[in-house]
């Protein structure tokens, strides 16, 4: 089963502007949440966090919104530049050893 | 710092051979994670080791995969008479703490191919 959801695979979005990727989650017992970045060939670089008391985390230009009651988060990357072009994993964890991943959405830049 | 090396990078495999994985953490890290990733989908959690001891392998197949992390050496994921649906990159991450919370570290993947 599914525990943590990524549609849309795919977004195109011009360079300068704004990046929205959505997750949603269906364990309420995760409790930290996390967006992971991927380049083709290499493994997972982890972008930012958010623990289930916030509902806002930013750090430069990615701000990650956590909607616990929707159960819902959002990553958004503004502004875009082309080496934001890569695969973006939502991942989240109940506190543990282990993260459950979303299946990824392919964002790409356009110069 | 080298970070977390995985080798070989690629691996292919006739159906029934074993497959080795090997997994080196970063310099300090003593928790290893092995995920496994197939086509078109999400990183899956397998299992987590310490040193000398597998914490949590719920992710794991039941057959044919094993585990280890030796006092010495790198971490090791053993894959016994491999079948096409094994084909798949199978990443290495490591971390200081025994949450996942802080983000792992992941390495570059290996990338089993059966043919």
């Amino acid at each position: 089963d599914q525990q943590v959801k990524q549609n849309s695979p795919s977004l195109s979005v011009q360079e300068g502007r704004i990046s929205i990727l959505n997750c949603d989650y269906t364990n309420s017992m995760f409790d930290y949440f996390l967006w992971y970045k991927k380049y083709p060939a290499e493994g997972p670089t982890f972008l930012i966090s958010i623990s289930s008391i916030k509902d806002k985390n930013e750090d430069g230009r990615f701000t990650v919104f956590l909607n616990k009651s929707a159960k819902h988060l959002s990553l958004h990357i503004v502004p875009s530049q082309p080496g934001d072009s890569a695969v973006y994993f939502c991942a989240a964890s109940p506190g543990d050893n282990r993260l459950a991943f979303g299946k990824g959405n392919q964002v790409v830049v356009i110069p | 710092n080298a970070g977390v090396m995985q080798n070989p990078r690629h691996l292919v495999r006739r159906r029934g051979q074993e497959a080795r994985l090997r997994c080196s953490p970063m310099k300090g890290h003593s928790h290893v994670y092995w995920y496994r990733q197939l086509p078109e989908e999400g990183l899956k959690f397998m299992v987590y080791l310490q040193k000398e001891n597998i914490i949590d392998e719920s992710g794991m197949p039941k057959e044919r995969f094993s585990a280890e992390f030796p006092k010495e050496g790198p971490s090791i994921l053993r894959i016994q008479q491999v079948v096409r649906g094994d084909s798949a990159a199978y990443f290495c991450a490591s971390s200081l703490t025994t949450e996942a919370n802080y983000g792992y570290t992941f390495g570059s993947g290996t990338r089993l191919t059966v043919v």
